[in-house]
């Protein structure tokens, strides 16, 4: 079965500095796609970026890229210029083969002005 | 466009009663899947379908929980005898269906429904 692990439950990061949030991630599939999510107190989860497992360059979306080390099996998400809208819980996600999505237990970034 | 609606977005019930949960995917989008999200568990996946294959429904709780999806589109996430522990927010996502290199995708969260049992 695949695991995903984020180890930090919070972390706090000044407006315009960068942060950079950990997962790793267990699995025995070599096709497998990686995902952050954010979800603010609306509770919607919202996709804020994509890698597939196969491609080694990693994903950027403004603002927002990956550090995907594959070997380490790791996916941390850097977050550059922070702005306070990016307050919200963030969830590191897997899918393989069976399409469902498993979710790391999630980390609460708080932006300070 | 229209995003994936869930309905009631909060739902209050004693313990005991059954309940019903909505969820209307985008348009187009032939996968559709529930998790719950709790305190205690996290977020889980609860059930998954595609197109007109047979559910998996690998992740239910238990036989109290059930879900149908009529006509590939609507699907209705029913939960019997509600139970304390059953508190929690269910999520609808649905996505185009795709599998394997370059097709898994992205899945487009609702709102939500909180439920909460008395």
């Amino acid at each position: 079965a695949q695991t995903v692990t984020q180890s930090q439950p919070e972390m706090s990061v000044q407006e315009a500095e960068t942060v950079t949030l950990s997962c790793t991630y267990d699995t025995s599939e070599s096709d497998y796609y990686l995902f952050w999510y954010k979800q603010p107190p609306s509770r919607q989860m919202i996709l804020v970026i994509r890698q597939e497992a196969y491609k080694q360059q990693n994903a950027t979306e403004n603002r927002f890229s990956v550090n995907f080390q594959k070997a380490a099996k790791s996916f941390s998400l850097k977050i550059s210029d922070s702005q306070l809208g990016d307050a919200a819980m963030y969830f590191c996600a897997y899918t393989g083969a069976n399409s469902k999505l498993t979710f790391g237990k999630g980390i609460t970034l708080s932006v300070r002005p | 466009g229209a995003g994936v609606s869930q309905s009631p977005s909060n739902k209050v019930t004693e313990k005991g009663k059954d309940v019903e949960l909505r969820c209307d995917p985008i348009s187009g989008h032939t996968a559709l899947y529930w998790y719950r999200q709790s305190l205690g568990q996290g977020l889980e996946f609860l059930i998954y379908f595609q197109g007109n294959s047979a559910p998996d429904k690998s992740g239910l709780p238990s036989d109290r929980f059930s879900a149908e999806r009529t006509g590939g589109s609507v699907s209705t996430l029913t939960i019997q005898r509600t139970q304390q522990e059953d508190s929690a927010v269910y999520l609808c996502a649905s996505s185009h269906f795709g599998r394997g290199r370059g097709g898994n995708q992205p899945q487009h969260f609702g709102d939500g429904t909180r439920l909460s049992i008395l």
